[in-house]
């Protein structure tokens, strides 16, 4: 079946550590993103990528950096330098083409340990 | 600037009994496209249904609809003989058709179905 798969489903950090959360997608869509959602809120975008080798910054890129090195495949890496990184992390990709909806994987809670 | 509004924290609907979710938008573009998610508490996001908003027709799937008041700015979730699988929270977002990578969301409104 086709999808968004995200990993670890939970991930501790450690105070001035680099965590790396995984996104792989089957879907064969171009469009990638990463979301942040604090609870009771709506999504925040932190990056998205259009295409291979490229991403842009979304709204609260400071303290995250991401790489596409491989259409399947959009990691988020969350920076010492991100001070408040406690929420849940989320995945999405999308296919050309018209008003294509984006498509979630399951997400990423990151706690502080 | 591209807002969506979601004015209902929360909302309890008993099962089989129908309830609707308000949702408000801003946009100075023409052509744009608009979304309802559903996010469990397994946490996953699920589309819902979606509105072209050149449509005038309103969407349906199955129990879900939608209201789609283009001059007021406003998209509406009905959902119809609820079911106690339809607790979630609910997320109204729209696209707008210069940027399709930068999707607006809303706050969300957590529905309870009782049973």
């Amino acid at each position: 079946d086709g999808g968004i798969t995200q990993s670890p489903k939970y991930l501790f950090r450690k105070e001035g550590q680099n965590v790396t959360l995984s996104c792989e997608q089957n879907l064969n869509h171009d469009a990638m993103y990463w979301y942040r959602q604090d609870p009771g809120q709506g999504l925040r975008l932190i990056y998205y990528s259009q295409i291979v080798n490229d991403f842009q910054k979304g709204d609260i890129a400071e303290g995250y950096s991401v790489s596409r090195e491989k259409k399947e495949s959009f990691p988020l890496t969350v920076t010492s330098a991100q001070k408040n990184p406690t929420a849940f992390y989320l995945c999405a990709s999308r296919g050309t083409g018209g008003y294509q909806p984006q498509h979630f994987g399951d997400g990423t809670r990151l706690s502080i340990l | 600037a591209q807002t969506v509004t979601q004015s209902q924290p929360e909302m309890s609907v008993q099962e089989a009994e129908t309830v609707t979710l308000s949702c408000t938008y801003d946009t100075s573009e023409n052509n744009y496209y608009l979304f309802w998610y559903k996010q469990p508490p397994s946490r996953q996001m699920i589309l819902v249904i979606r509105q072209e908003a050149y449509k005038q027709q309103n969407a349906t799937e199955n129990r879900f609809s939608v209201n789609f008041q283009k001059a007021a700015k406003s998209f509406s979730l009905k959902i119809s003989d609820s079911q106690l699988g339809d607790t979630a929270m609910y997320f109204c977002a729209f696209m707008t058709e210069d940027n399709f990578n930068k999707f607006y969301f809303g706050s969300g409104t957590k529905l309870n179905v009782k049973p």
